[in-house]
């Protein structure tokens, strides 16, 4: 299994513009999460996903932020409009059976808002 | 998150000792999760822990939960360089699947 897959590793953008991150979580994994990691906050549950279903998205910080799951292998988040702020290392990863195997997380997109 | 108290908060070593990092939570918890991070990396899943008491171990790391789920801690045994990086203990208070994680420890292990 290739894993939990995101793209881009990088990105670097403008203030203002929109980004859009991806994720493929691994096959027969039936939760996805999607977090961020800072060095001043460390690493924070953004939203997550059950059977494609967004449960929990307390942790998205504004209405700027978005994210959808169209379909088992697919989620995206996107950022619109990105500010500097924003700038971060941005985690996904997918577990099944709640986690009792661990959740499994994938390389990151380390975004850049200039 | 401030829900889980890592420390120390940075170690060095030198190759060959043993040590110990420690995680935790003023609340009872449903699962403790110990990952590890090299820097540029994502997190790779190292151990779960669910019953109070519970201590699992993976070659040279044995992690440990309290009896009352609300401490664990991570030992390495004769550390070696390829034990170096961030080490993340992570915390699911419901059972719903809402991970959350402590600000970490960086491990430096010198040859």
């Amino acid at each position: 299994d290739a894993g939990v897959i995101q793209s881009p590793r990088h990105e670097v953008t403008e203030m203002g513009q929109e980004v859009t991150l991806r994720c493929k979580p691994i096959s027969g994994h039936n939760s996805l999460f999607w977090y961020r990691q800072t060095m001043m906050r460390g690493l924070e549950l953004l939203i997550y996903f059950n059977n494609n279903v967004p449960i929990d998205d307390s942790g998205m910080p504004e209405d700027r932020f978005s994210a959808k799951m169209p379909n088992a292998s697919f989620s995206t988040l996107k950022i619109q409009p990105s500010e500097p702020r924003d700038s971060a290392v941005y985690f996904c990863a997918s577990t099944q059976d709640q986690g009792h195997y661990g959740y499994t997380f994938g390389s990151g997109t380390r975004l850049t808002v200039v | 998150s401030q829900e889980l108290e890592q420390s120390p908060q940075s170690l060095i070593v030198q190759e060959g000792k043993n040590l110990t990092i420690n995680c935790t939570s003023s609340k009872t918890l449903y699962g403790l999760y110990w990952y590890k991070q090299k820097y540029g990396e994502g997190l790779i899943f190292l151990m779960m822990l669910q019953k109070g008491g519970e201590e699992k171990s993976h070659e040279k790391i044995t992690a440990k939960l309290d009896e009352k789920k609300q401490q664990s801690s991570l030992h390495i045994t004769a550390s070696q360089p390829s034990h170096a990086g961030i080490y993340l203990c992570g915390a699911d208070r419901t059972g719903a699947n809402n991970l959350f994680f402590g600000t970490g420890t960086r491990l430096t292990v010198i040859p």
